[in-house]
Parts: C-alpha cells; sequence; structure tokens
C-alpha cells in the first residue's frame, strides 16, 4: 500500500542552521504530496504542496520539490528560527479521499 | 472563510465512561470530513472519515464510533471509555476531490484515568 517515510527526530538546530528533513514515499499512480506542521498543542497547518513531478512548493522560506524519480520530497530551510521549532510531517493522497501521514519529524530550534 | 471548530480543547474522563466530542466546520458545504487520534509523541492515525452525512468509514476496529447528522456536524463517540483511548483528537476536512490539502481543527486532548 501507499506510504511515507520521514526522517526520525528530534532534529536540533542552532538559530540560522540550514534544515533538510527527509521523505520518501511509495505511491501507486501519481500522488500529491504535502508538508504540514504542528506547533505545540495546536492543530496541523498546511505549509507546502507539490501536486506533480518537478513541482516546487513553497512557503515562509521553505521549500520542498517533488522528485518523481527519487519518490522523495525533502523539506528544506535556508534559515531555521526558533519559531520554527515545530512537528513536521509529510503526506501524501493518490486520489481518493485519505491523506497517508508519515510519522513525523520534531525540530528544535535553539537560540 | 471557512473556519472548524472542535470542543472541548481537554477532558479528563474516568475508564468506562462515555465520550462525546463534536466537531463542526463553517463556511463550505459537503465537506470530507476526518477524525484522527495522535498518541503522544507519535504520527497521526486515521479512525473515521466521512464524504457525506450518514456515511462514514471505519479504518481501524476500536472503542469508538463516528456519526455526521448534519452536513458541517462530525461527531466522535465511546460508550465506555479505556485507558488506551488517551490521546490528541483532531478534526480535519477537505473539499471533495479538486483540492486535496486538509484544514485541521485546534484538537481535544483526552486524558482517560
Amino acid at each position: 500500500g501507499d506510504s511515507v517515510t520521514q526522517m526520525e527526530g528530534p532534529v536540533t538546530l542552532s538559530e540560522e542552521a540550514f534544515l533538510t528533513i527527509n521523505c520518501t514515499y511509495t505511491a501507486t499512480g501519481y500522488p500529491s504530496l504535502f508538508w504540514y506542521v504542528q506547533y505545540p498543542g495546536e492543530g496541523l497547518q498546511l505549509l507546502l504542496k507539490a501536486t506533480k513531478a518537478d513541482d516546487k512548493g513553497s512557503n515562509k522560506g521553505f521549500e520542498a520539490t517533488y522528485r518523481k524519480e527519487t519518490t522523495s520530497f525533502h523539506l528544506e530551510k535556508g534559515s531555521v528560527q526558533v519559531s520554527d521549532s515545530a512537528v513536521y510531517f509529510c503526506a501524501l493522497i493518490t486520489g481518493g479521499f485519505k491523506t497517508i501521514f508519515g510519522a513525523g519529524t520534531r525540530l528544535f530550534v535553539k537560540a | 472563510s471557512q473556519t472548524i471548530h472542535q470542543w472541548p480543547a481537554t477532558l479528563v474522563q474516568p475508564v468506562g465512561s462515555p465520550l462525546s466530542l463534536e466537531c463542526t466546520v463553517e463556511g463550505t458545504s459537503n465537506p470530507n470530513l476526518y477524525w484522527y487520534r495522535q498518541a503522544a509523541g507519535r504520527g497521526l492515525q486515521l479512525l473515521f472519515y466521512s464524504v457525506g452525512i450518514g456515511q462514514i468509514s471505519s479504518e481501524v476496529p476500536q472503542n469508538l464510533s463516528a456519526s455526521r447528522p448534519q452536513d458541517r456536524q462530525f461527531i466522535l463517540s465511546s460508550k465506555k471509555l479505556l485507558l488506551s483511548d488517551s490521546g490528541f483528537y483532531l478534526c480535519a476536512w477537505s473539499e471533495g476531490l479538486a483540492s486535496h490539502e486538509q484544514y485541521f481543527g485546534p484538537g481535544t486532548r483526552l486524558t482517560v484515568t
């Protein structure tokens, strides 16, 4: 079945460091890919998305490129801030009504 | 604009007691609705989803049930809570098939004692 694999956390970085959170997927068909972010005690928010191969989603300084050849959708940010501390979820949907989520990666950013 | 509400925000219930969590969506019609559970430090587990009034799909057999009595209302229930039902419950909605992203509510923190 369809699945999403994310790098295990937690990831701890100093402010202004470069961030990469790896995400790979297995899916039949042509999925749409998403990154969601969850701040402490809150629900998830959509961070960015890409709906076809080679699309780049971007938002708030975060970017991810849909790589069909490597079945990956890695999240990157050039300079993280303390306020980026959160849990990040990679997800996919291949049609229908169900989204498949990864296990989440917790990010801690130190001042 | 669309908004999604969940209540209560937090709940402490004894084992064996009933449960009712409510979720409502405003500003859209005929949304797809979802209930997820998130155990401490873990990912999301899809519990139920609904594509229309009275239509409920269950993903995981368990102690919980869901109902959709109105187009924009989704209720999660249990007749007798178990300790293992503790967790963070999230409701979400999405629009048809054209826009696949999901929009999440603020969640309910349930502690079963």
